[in-house]
């Protein structure tokens, strides 16, 4: 069983579309996170949830807007994209900081 | 705010040798966590090896060790008795000690090749 799943994988769609990313994780963890990898690699924060409960909001576009609807799955919906919104995104989920964080495969996004 | 630095952008290093990857973090926290992830071309993320500031002891999972030295706020990676499926990027991560809701801090990674 894969412990944090992200879909799609792969997604390719034209700029000013609306596209959402969704994940779920069965660990059983509190708190779920999405970061962004740009093209140099840099992997920044954008979202943490905890117990459905946003927590961190870093300074991120509000054309993206997270959703939880359960501790286990947290949503990423991004509206009228842009071609800078391309990079691949990432979920992850954490239980205590100790224990770092268990990611998810990814999505790459490109945006044309 | 806190901040991460891997000043080795990319690497290599022949098979069956050793090598070491190079941290250092800065921060005004007395507790944390530091952790080492790797990113194969697979894409995914994978957890390496962790250490708690608190603990003086240096982690080693198997061929992974790390030389921590808090008062220098450096957290270099060593691996050992490199393999081909060590090629990846690899990043440094600080995370506060608070509750459940830290804020992992990445660097910008390095990238390292093992060459047969």
């Amino acid at each position: 069983d894969t412990a944090v799943s992200q879909t799609p994988k792969y997604l390719v769609t034209q700029m000013g579309n609306d596209k959402s990313i969704k994940c779920e994780q069965n660990l059983g963890h509190d708190t779920m996170y999405w970061y962004k990898q740009d093209s140099k690699k840099f992997l920044k924060i954008m979202f943490s949830y905890n117990n459905k409960e946003l927590i961190i909001n870093e300074t991120v576009p509000n054309r993206f807007s997270p959703k939880s609807p359960d501790k286990a799955h947290l949503n990423l919906h991004i509206n009228s994209l842009e071609l800078g919104d391309s990079a691949v995104y990432f979920c992850a989920s954490g239980r205590h900081e100790s224990y770092g964080y268990t990611f998810g495969s990814g999505t790459r996004l490109t945006v044309v | 705010a806190q901040t991460v630095t891997q000043s080795q952008p990319e690497m290599s290093v022949q098979e069956a040798e050793t090598v070491t990857l190079s941290c250092t973090y800065d921060t005004s926290e007395n507790n944390y966590y530091l952790f080492w992830y790797k990113q194969p071309p697979s894409r995914q993320m994978i957890l390496v090896i962790r250490q708690e500031a608190y603990k003086q002891q240096n982690a080693t999972e198997n061929r992974f060790s790390v030389n921590f030295q808090k008062a220098a706020k450096s957290f270099s990676l060593k691996i050992s008795d490199s393999q081909l499926g060590d090629t990846a990027m690899y990043f440094c991560a600080f995370m506060k000690k608070r509750g459940s809701q830290g804020n992992l801090i990445f660097g910008k990674g390095t990238k390292l090749s093992v060459k047969p």
